[in-house]
């Protein structure tokens, strides 16, 4: 699996755009690029996977770029709640053998 | 979303005993699980992974005669800590890929966790 890279942590305030960058130079072509967000004593939640350019759904945006060897992960207007620590990971489209996580990014939203 | 959960979400054993964790797909049938354990302010740690009648597979390091993997059925797994000790300490942690995928490329789906304290 591609090697993912992240900023160790990363601070915030409530109402702003946070945008947390990806590096993953060795991504191959039939590899996605999916992020989870951890809450302190729970299980890693599913926020969103991406293979190529934009996505969005009702949570984030993920910004591929045309080479894909890094991602951007964007919360619009964060809120306290959204204070966790964000997960890139890439695999192999139809299954990932395993998945293995590296550090994260562990973000603080401040009032 | 698909739904993954696990029993119990917090156990306290004594030192010498068994333990077992479930780990169940609600509404969906999983071929493969994956159990890690994460320590307090570190990354999840892939232990082994498991497919549905056959034998898991475990990550270098791990005892696999410490930490029995059972996936009997496409909706359960479990992790059994044998002979538990107090540095099995630690927050467990399954996810399950489904058997039906999207073209979307593959989703993996974890349960909340369990927290085993070893006394």
């Amino acid at each position: 699996l591609a090697k993912t890279t992240q900023p160790i942590s990363m601070d915030s305030y409530e109402g702003q755009e946070v945008n947390i960058t990806c590096s993953h130079n060795n991504i191959a072509t039939n590899d996605y690029i999916t992020w989870y967000q951890q809450f302190p004593s729970q299980g890693p939640r599913f926020i969103i996977q991406g293979y190529k350019t934009k996505v969005t759904n009702e949570v984030a945006s993920l910004f591929i770029p045309a080479d894909r060897k890094s991602s951007t992960l964007s919360l619009p207007r964060v809120s306290l709640s959204d204070t966790a620590v964000y997960y890139c990971l890439v695999g192999p489209a139809g299954g990932y053998n395993k998945l293995i996580f590296g550090a994260g990014t562990r973000l603080a939203v401040h009032p | 979303g698909a739904v993954v959960s696990q029993h119990p979400s917090r156990v306290i054993c004594k030192s010498g005993t068994s333990v077992k964790i479930e780990c169940r797909s609600l509404d969906f049938q999983a071929t493969t699980m994956f159990w890690y354990r994460q320590f307090p302010k570190k990354s999840l740690m892939l232990m082994a992974t498991s497919n549905e009648g056959s034998k898991a597979t475990y990550e270098q390091g791990v005892e696999k005669d410490k930490f029995l993997i059972n996936h009997a059925s496409l909706t359960l797994s479990t992790l059994t800590v044998t002979s538990a000790h107090p540095e099995d300490s630690s927050f467990y942690i399954c996810s399950a890929r489904p058997r039906d995928r999207t073209n979307s490329g593959n989703t993996i789906y974890f349960g909340e966790g369990s927290w085993l304290t070893v006394v």
